[in-house]
Formats: structure tokens, sequence, C-alpha cells
């Protein structure tokens, strides 16, 4: 079975500190991850994907996650966090023979000036 | 481009009864997944369409439902309303099987008086 832990419910950074959202996962396969952000009363944007390529993932606005096989982690990172960052976060897996995405409980990250 | 498009925005309905939540999906896309976002609970897998056919769905009664319709637009159903069913229902599309992105439309919110 396929799933995710968020490890953090809320992150709380200031403007222009690093962003670190934390992700663990389980799965039996070879998994594909993502990291999807969701802004109020918005749908899901995603942000990068790993398809097991390079183990560092470059996304958009800066961010970018690590795939660690070893630790079971797929952690969201960026050196230096925007007011418009503040959003909900959700680490997402999917195993290559499955037919849907699993989602983290999410992160809510929260800039201050 | 169009992207996903999901009616209606809101839905205000009293326990007992239907709902019917409609989607299309990016032009080209054959597959529509449905996700229910409930306070508190994450994104939680409902239904996955295919080409006009239910390929999988989460672990919700048979009460919830739907369909996708030739030109692959979809429609998800909800009967005998409780009022934890109340959420943010939200519609992705996809080029073929997952492992790809989802693109999600902005979600219908869905309230059981």
């Amino acid at each position: 079975a396929q799933s995710v832990t968020q490890l953090d419910s809320h992150v709380s950074v200031s403007e222009g500190t690093p962003v670190l959202l934390r992700c663990n996962y389980s799965s039996s396969y070879s998994p594909s991850l993502f990291w999807y952000v969701q802004h109020p009363n918005k749908g899901l944007q995603l942000l990068l994907k790993y398809t097991s390529a390079a183990t560092l993932v470059k996304g958009i606005n800066g961010f970018e996650a690590e795939f660690k096989k070893s630790e079971t982690s797929f952690h969201l990172t960026k050196p230096s966090a925007h007011m418009s960052d503040a959003a909900e976060y959700f680490c997402v897996v999917s195993e290559n023979s499955g037919y849907a995405l699993n989602f983290g409980k999410g992160t809510s990250l929260l800039v201050t000036p | 481009e169009a992207g996903v498009t999901q009616s209606p925005t809101h839905l205000i309905k009293t326990r007992g009864q239907q709902a019917t939540l409609r989607c299309s999906p990016i032009s080209g896309h054959t597959s529509v997944y449905w996700y229910q976002q409930a306070l508190g609970l994450g994104l939680q897998f409902l239904l996955w369409y295919d080409e006009g056919e239910e390929r999988n769905r989460g672990n919700f009664p048979p009460r919830f439902s739907g369909r996708q319709f030739p030109n692959y637009s979809s429609e998800l159903n909800v009967n005998a309303l409780e009022l934890e069913d109340s959420a943010l229902y939200l519609c992705a599309s996809s080029y073929g099987r997952i492992g790809g992105e989802l693109f999600f439309g902005e979600g219908s919110r869905l309230t059981v008086l």
C-alpha cells in the first residue's frame, strides 16, 4: 500500500528565510512523488514531480525537492520564502502500477513579514 | 486554453437530498478524477474515469457515483446526503493514465444542512 505522511501540519517562516516542508512516503513499488500547492479558494497546482529520474527535482517558483530512498523522504525546500508562498502544500505518492494519487494531509505554510 | 472547469461553485442542500456536480476536463484529456476535501481530512480519492469507464474508486459508499460522457466531461452524484458530505469536491483531469500531472479545477463547495 502507498501512503505519505506530512510531518508538520503548520509551518511558519519569515519572509526571506528558507522553507522546509517534510514528507515521508511508504510504497511497495517504485513510486512517483509530487508536490502540489493550493492557494486559498483555488484548485491545486503542480509544483514538481519525481518519476525515477534525477533525485533532485526542481519545480516552479524556486521550489525543489530531493528524493531519498534510504530515508523514504521527499522534502520540499525553497532558499528564500516570499509572501506569495503562503498556501497549503500537499505531498502526493503514486505507485507506477497504481491508478490514483494518494495525498498527504497537507502542510499550511505561513509567511510573516 | 481553458482549464478544468467545475460547476456549480457552491451548492447548498439538506440532509437526504441529492447533489450533482459537473466537471469539464482540459481539451484532449481523457481521464477525470474526483476528490473530496473535507475539513481536517485532506484530499480523499473518490473516483477515476477514463475513456467513459470507471477505472477505480476510493473508499466511499455506493451513494457516491458518477459517470463520464462521450465528450469526457463528468458528473459526480451524491445521493441521500449526510452532514459529513459537506466538503470541497475537486475534479482533475489528465491525458492518459496516472503517473503524470493532474490539472485541477477550483472545486465545488457542497454544504449539507
